[in-house]
């Protein structure tokens, strides 16, 4: 166990409502990252933090927001909920960043959080 | 269409009985990450490949990694229903984040 949590752990919404998921982890790692999990997609990276205040976009993060102004809590916001964005998300850590010059780490990840836009 | 591709979908195998589940990147592969993920649970690490040609295997779950063929395979050996679960694979491309699989759902029956 990475020492990782998530809250909530289940939500349902309605559209247009703003939703804030918490990721939160006790292994002071520099890097934390916010993925949505779809059948028939995989994982993909919505944003992740190297460090705090500093983020950045992943591969599908229009309509979602972060931020990290402590190095254990990394927040991601959706700020008007559609049905598109009822996914299961989940957040993880890795202590380096993944392709670094220095090494690829290993990501842990969080126990996900189910979200139910309607 | 996905930078990697694991097939199968998904296998259904009998107790006991061996099983392989094969990851294919359309890049070239800087390292290659398995997790098993239960229903409704959250990743767990397995086990990471960097190299070409290493191997790695932990109890009877073996992972090997073919740079070459841009492919990583996991095989289980003897499984058991505690095998059951949806396994991933996650590759450093050499961007700045992991490309995963769709998964492959493991059925194990007794």
């Amino acid at each position: 166990d990475a020492g990782i949590t998530q809250s909530p752990r289940h939500k349902v919404t309605e559209t247009g409502t703003p939703v804030t998921l918490r990721c939160h982890q006790t292994e002071n790692h520099r890097y934390m990252y916010w993925y949505r999990q779809d059948p028939g997609h995989g994982l993909r990276l919505i944003h992740y933090s190297y460090g705090v205040k500093d983020t950045d976009k992943g591969e599908v993060s229009d309509g979602y927001s972060v931020s990290r102004s402590k190095t254990e809590d990394f927040l991601l916001t959706l700020e008007s909920a559609t049905s598109s964005q009822t996914s299961v998300y989940f957040c993880a850590i890795s202590d380096v960043g993944v392709g670094t010059e220095v090494f690829t780490d290993t990501q842990y990840f969080g126990p996900g959080t189910r979200l139910t836009v309607l | 269409s996905q930078e990697l591709e694991q097939s199968p979908q998904s296998l259904i195998v009998q107790e006991g009985k061996n099983l392989t589940i094969n990851c294919t990147s359309s890049k070239t592969l800087y390292g290659l990450y398995w997790y098993k993920q239960k229903y409704g649970e959250g990743l767990i690490f397995l086990m990471m490949l960097q190299k070409g040609g290493e191997e790695k295997s932990h109890e009877k779950i073996t992972a090997k990694l073919d740079e070459k063929k841009q492919q990583s395979s996991l095989h289980i050996t003897a499984s058991q229903p505690s095998h059951a679960g949806i396994y991933l694979c996650g590759a450093d491309l050499g961007d700045y984040k992991l490309s995963f699989g769709a998964g492959t759902t493991v059925t194990v029956r007794a």
